[in-house]
């Protein structure tokens, strides 16, 4: 069974600093990768996304993340935050042929000035 | 936006009551996705429909049930409700399966307070 792990419950960064936000997921085989973002009182937005090929995939506002196999990781990571990215961040596996992705239980982002 | 409408957005019960969530998907979307999400489960993967039938179940409570009706939108009923069942209810849907698509659209969820 696929599995997500997300070891930070909660981060806090300056404004303008840099972010990684950490994501470990086990699955036996090449998985689907996603990570979404839910700002307080909506639904969950999609950030980015891999299914294969280069393993540094962009996306929106401005995020990265990349796939390492060896580590069984996909770190979400940003070169300087601003204040509207404030919000809770989840990290997702899905795999070919599943019809439901699981999520992590998610990282609380916290910027200060 | 979206595109995909929960309703109601909250709501409050008594245990042991039955309520109904309902869900249309984005024009187009055939998939439909269920979650609730809590403090202490996260974002649980509750059941998924695709163009009117049942296609993956995840951790769904017996007392619990879902349709998909033929306008594509879909109910989940939650019956003999418990303090437990107190969560962020969502909905997703996809235009195909996530394990193809991957990408899910959500609604803006309904919070259900059972008291």
């Amino acid at each position: 069974a696929q599995s997500v792990t997300q070891p930070d419950i909660h981060i806090t960064v300056s404004e303008g600093a840099s972010l990684e936000l950490r994501c470990n997921y086990s699955y036996g085989a090449t998985p689907y990768l996603f990570w979404y973002v839910q700002s307080p009182g909506q639904g969950l937005q999609l950030l980015l996304k891999y299914f294969s090929g280069d393993t540094l995939v962009q996306g929106i506002k401005g995020f990265e993340a990349e796939f390492k196999r060896s580590q069984s990781s996909f770190n979400l990571r940003k070169p300087s935050v601003h204040w509207s990215d404030a919000a809770e961040y989840f990290c997702a596996v899905g795999a070919p042929g599943n019809e439901k992705l699981t999520f992590g239980t998610g990282t609380r982002l916290t910027i200060i000035p | 936006d979206s595109g995909v409408t929960q309703t109601p957005k909250h709501l409050i019960t008594a245990t042991g009551q039955r309520v109904t969530l309902r869900c249309s998907p984005r024009s187009g979307d055939l998939s439909v996705y269920w979650y609730q999400q809590s403090l202490d489960q996260g974002l649980q993967f509750l059941i998924q429909y695709y163009n009117g039938e049942e296609r993956a179940k995840g951790n769904i409570l017996e007392r619990f049930s879902a349709q998909q009706f033929p306008d594509l939108h879909s109910e989940l009923n939650l019956s003999s409700l418990e303090l437990g069942d107190s969560a962020l209810y969502f909905c997703a849907s996809s235009v195909g399966g996530a394990g193809r698509e991957g990408k899910l659209f959500f609604g803006s969820g309904t919070q259900l307070s059972v008291l």
